[in-house]
Formats: C-alpha cells, structure tokens, sequence
C-alpha cells in the first residue's frame, strides 16, 4: 500500500518550453503533495505544498509563475516547469500524504523525474 | 528554525561489519525523525521513523536506529552490513504543528564493500 507514482521517469526538452509532471497516489487518497528538487550529491528541498482544491503554497525563493503546480484531485497533483532553462534540469520528487492520518506527518515518495533542459 | 545535521557525507563499511550513519536535529518541541534511503535514480524508501515510545525503533532491511533525547540524535545503525546496503541516506525531522513538512539533512553515502 501507499504507492507513488511520477509520470515521466525521465524528459528531455528544449529550452523555452513546459514541462508537466504528474504524481499520483495509487491506492490512497492524499489531501496534500509535496514537490521537492534534488540537485546531484544533494539532499531534497521543498519547493511547494500542494493542497487538494486550493493554491499551492510556494517556499521561498521558488518562483510560483515557473513552477506551476495543479492538485485537482484526492490522487493527483501536477507540476509544471514552464520556459524551462538549463538551470531547472533536476530531479524533482512529489511526496503525497495520506489524508485523515493523524500524527507522524509521514510522506510516501514518488520515484522521481529527471528533467534535462537542452 | 528546525535543522538536520549528518555530519558525515561518506561512510565505508566492510561487508558484515556493524555500520552507523550520524544525525542529529535542532528542534523547539518534540520532533518526529525519520530515515529514508534512495538509490540511484530512484525515489526516497521509507526506513523507520520515531513518534513516541521506546527510544529504538526497528525498521526495514534490519536498520533501528536510536532516539537520544538528551543529545538530540536520531543515529541509523545496522548490526551487520551488506554490499546491498550501498545507498544515500536521509535523516529528516517534522514537527507536528509544522502542516506536514519534513527538513532533510545532506544525506550521507554509505559504501559497503565487499
């Protein structure tokens, strides 16, 4: 139980353009999502909490208008790296919490994204 | 602020040897700690996690790791490694009036040879 997935693994894009990556959780439903990046050799860093039917909230420093991200629903959140750059390649991370669990704020992971910007 | 501190990026073990992977926090309040590992290119693994209770707690693959209060760690120990075991591991904290968000630390390599 209490499976992640991202779609895609892996994307190669030119730069000036969107990206969107999905994550889904697949047996749960989950109130709220995390996206986190992970530069190589480096830990994870919170980007944005994605709350299900309302806005996501952004970590500072992390621009909103670049990283667009949608959770419509209770097993679904998106994000969207729009005229993407070199400097957003990364391996980015969503993390979905089970919603109606109390206690330990434990997060399942999604096995990421790859993104290389050409 | 709260933070994680794994204050070694490396730790090389020979296989069946005893291994320890250091991690301490900085927290106002009682945390909840966890260790995840990732394997290359891969996702984060849920290891184990501490809420309450019995200061170890055991979890996947063999890993337990200790809860001390006194000197604010959460060290991930296993009583004999394997090359298996050859991974990135995070500690992390959260606070559970913090809505769910969880603080990494660097993480550290541990290498098991053979």
């Amino acid at each position: 139980g209490a499976v992640v997935s991202q779609h895609p693994s892996w994307v190669i894009c030119k730069s000036g353009t969107s990206v969107k990556i999905e994550c889904r959780s697949l047996d749960f439903q989950a109130t709220t999502m995390f996206w986190y990046r992970q530069f190589p050799k480096q830990s994870l860093m919170l980007m944005a909490t994605s709350n299900e039917g309302s806005k996501a909230t952004y970590e500072q420093g992390v621009e909103k208008d670049k990283f667009l991200i949608n959770h419509a629903s209770l097993t679904l959140s998106t994000l969207t790296v729009t005229s993407a750059h070199p400097e957003d390649s990364s391996f980015y991370i969503c993390s979905a919490r089970i919603a109606g669990l109390a206690g330990a704020n434990e997060q399942f992971f999604g096995p990421g994204t790859r993104l290389t910007v050409l | 602020a709260q933070s994680v501190a794994q204050p070694e990026d490396q730790v090389n073990v020979a296989e069946g040897n005893p291994l320890t992977v250091k991690c301490t926090y900085s927290v106002s309040g009682n945390p909840y700690l966890f260790w995840y590992v990732q394997y290359p290119n891969r996702g984060l693994q849920f290891l184990l996690k501490y809420i309450t209770g019995d200061n170890l707690v055991k979890g996947s693959y063999g890993f337990e790791a200790e809860f001390n209060k006194s000197q604010t760690s959460f060290h991930l120990k296993k009583p004999s490694a394997l090359v298996s075991d050859s991974a990135l591991y995070f500690c992390a904290v959260s606070l559970p009036s913090s809505a769910s968000k969880i603080i990494f630390g660097s993480g550290t390599r541990l290498s098991i040879r053979p």
